[in-house]
């Protein structure tokens, strides 16, 4: 069935460092959403991209999708503690409708 | 006021046992979705109503029954609970889709559910 590969699935970085969490999908994506979910909270929603190769920004978080529509990736500058999370994307299947959910990226920062 | 509520945030509850879990939102939102969110964080949704029509059935149990009596309640009963059923649930809500463009989930705090 269509898959919303992560990754990496841990990362631990020293604040002030970047961060990329990747997201390739297996069929082409209609759109794709961010979430972030802090630590024992809900996710809750970053982003939508929908045109091939778009790029939006967010203060430090950069967030594009790929001219194909089958992957996204999101950047964050210069990391904060507050930065802590799971970092979901979640495709819209072009072919079944379905938004499929990425197995998340946890980011722990260290200050 | 709360967007999206879900109750219990907690349930402990022993094997066998049948719970149910009640989601309620004020967004006016025409479609609704319970998501169960395993120790390793993946979401996978369970099941999604549009309009109190069952629209997404993934393969779960049929321990596992939804009812949507409105379009602004979506509830999950669980019966015969068993130890893999522990999770966090979430339920969620969006605005119906447009052709290419899914709005964004809300979603509910989420309900802890262990069994022993």
């Amino acid at each position: 069935g269509q898959q919303v590969m992560q990754i990496p699935q841990y990362q631990h970085v020293q604040e002030g460092e970047d961060f990329t969490t990747y997201c390739n999908s297996s069929t082409t994506l209609s759109n794709i959403q961010w979430y972030k979910q802090r630590p024992g909270g809900h996710p809750v929603f970053l982003i939508q991209l929908v045109k091939s190769g778009e790029v939006k920004k967010q203060k430090r978080l950069t967030f594009q999708f790929g001219e194909a529509k089958k992957n996204s990736s999101l950047h964050i500058t210069a990391t904060q503690t507050t930065d802590v999370g799971t970092y979901f994307c979640a495709g819209l299947s072009s072919n079944t409708g379905k938004l499929i959910f990425g197995q998340g990226t946890t980011l722990q920062v260290k200050p | 006021d709360t967007a999206v509520s879900q109750t219990p945030k907690y349930l402990v509850t022993q094997m066998g046992n049948d719970k149910s879990i009640k989601c309620e939102q004020n967004l006016g939102h025409d479609t609704m979705y319970w998501y169960k969110q395993d120790s390793k964080k993946f979401l996978k949704i369970m099941f999604s109503y549009n309009n109190k029509e069952l629209i997404i059935n993934e393969t779960v149990p049929n321990r596992f029954s939804p009812k949507s009596p409105d379009k602004a309640h979506l509830n999950l009963h669980i019966n015969s609970l068993e130890l893999g059923d522990s999770a966090v649930y979430f339920c969620a809500s969006s605005q119906e889709r447009l052709a290419g463009n899914t709005g964004e989930l809300f979603f509910g705090e989420g309900s802890r559910l262990t069994v022993l």
